[in-house]
């Protein structure tokens, strides 16, 4: 079991320029999700996956934002026309099982900087 | 909708000494989970603790327990003898039985002064 994994471990982009992050989870697991942490707040819930399915998303992923997880497995999260306000760490967290107890296992984030 | 509150934004104790950290949670579900996590400067989120809505008991793992008052909507984190290492933020977080995503509060930030 090597964990979650989330690549790049740092970006930094231009103001409009598209961005693309990968997440593997760890690998029986078949939720997987990802958050965002701005500087000195909590993680916030931005969308979900069942196997390949994405079954929620939060206000926060506006149209900018796209997820994928084909086939089930590792997963992208694609920001669009990136801005200032992008700025966060971008967590990625898997787990298996639907029950409230099942322990979401984090990955170590992406850290974006838009400039 | 579900709410975490943290009213500690910063916390200091003396190595070797006990530290509790609130937290307080709101929700209509009946049926969900308390979790705590850590998060170093290293920034990955590290899971301590899990407590059930309808555990009898309150939970406990190594230096970490629970202290869970279902009447009072809290769940705050006692860690005991604390070592330089506990340095980080602490987040209580919650998922409710019929939901999907954990809510986070703000933090705390616990400093181990040695």
């Amino acid at each position: 079991d090597t964990g979650v994994s989330q690549d790049p471990r740092h970006k930094i982009t231009k103001r409009g320029q598209n961005v693309t992050f990968r997440c593997d989870p760890i690998s029986e697991h078949n939720r997987l999700y990802w958050y965002r942490q701005t500087l000195g707040q909590g993680p916030e819930f931005l969308t979900y996956f069942q196997n390949e399915a994405q079954l929620e998303k939060s206000r926060l992923l506006s149209d900018r934002f796209s997820a994928e997880r084909p086939k089930g497995s590792f997963s992208t999260l694609e920001i669009q026309r990136t801005e200032q306000g992008d700025s966060a760490m971008y967590l990625c967290a898997s787990s298996y099982g639907l029950a409230a107890y099942n322990e979401q296992f984090f990955g170590p984030g992406t850290r974006l900087t838009v400039l | 909708a579900q709410k975490i509150t943290q009213t500690q934004p910063g916390m200091f104790v003396q190595e070797k000494e006990a530290v509790t950290l609130d937290c307080t949670y709101d929700t209509s579900d009946p049926s969900y989970g308390l979790f705590w996590y850590k998060q170093p400067s290293s920034g990955e989120m590290i899971f301590l603790i899990y407590q059930g809505s309808y555990d009898q008991q309150n939970a406990t793992e190594g230096r970490y327990s629970l202290n869970f008052q279902k009447a009072r909507k809290s769940a705050n984190l006692v860690i005991s003898a604390s070592q330089l290492g506990d340095s980080a933020m602490y987040f209580c977080a919650m998922r409710v039985d019929a939901g999907n995503m954990l809510t986070f509060g703000g933090g705390t930030r616990l400093m181990v002064k040695p």
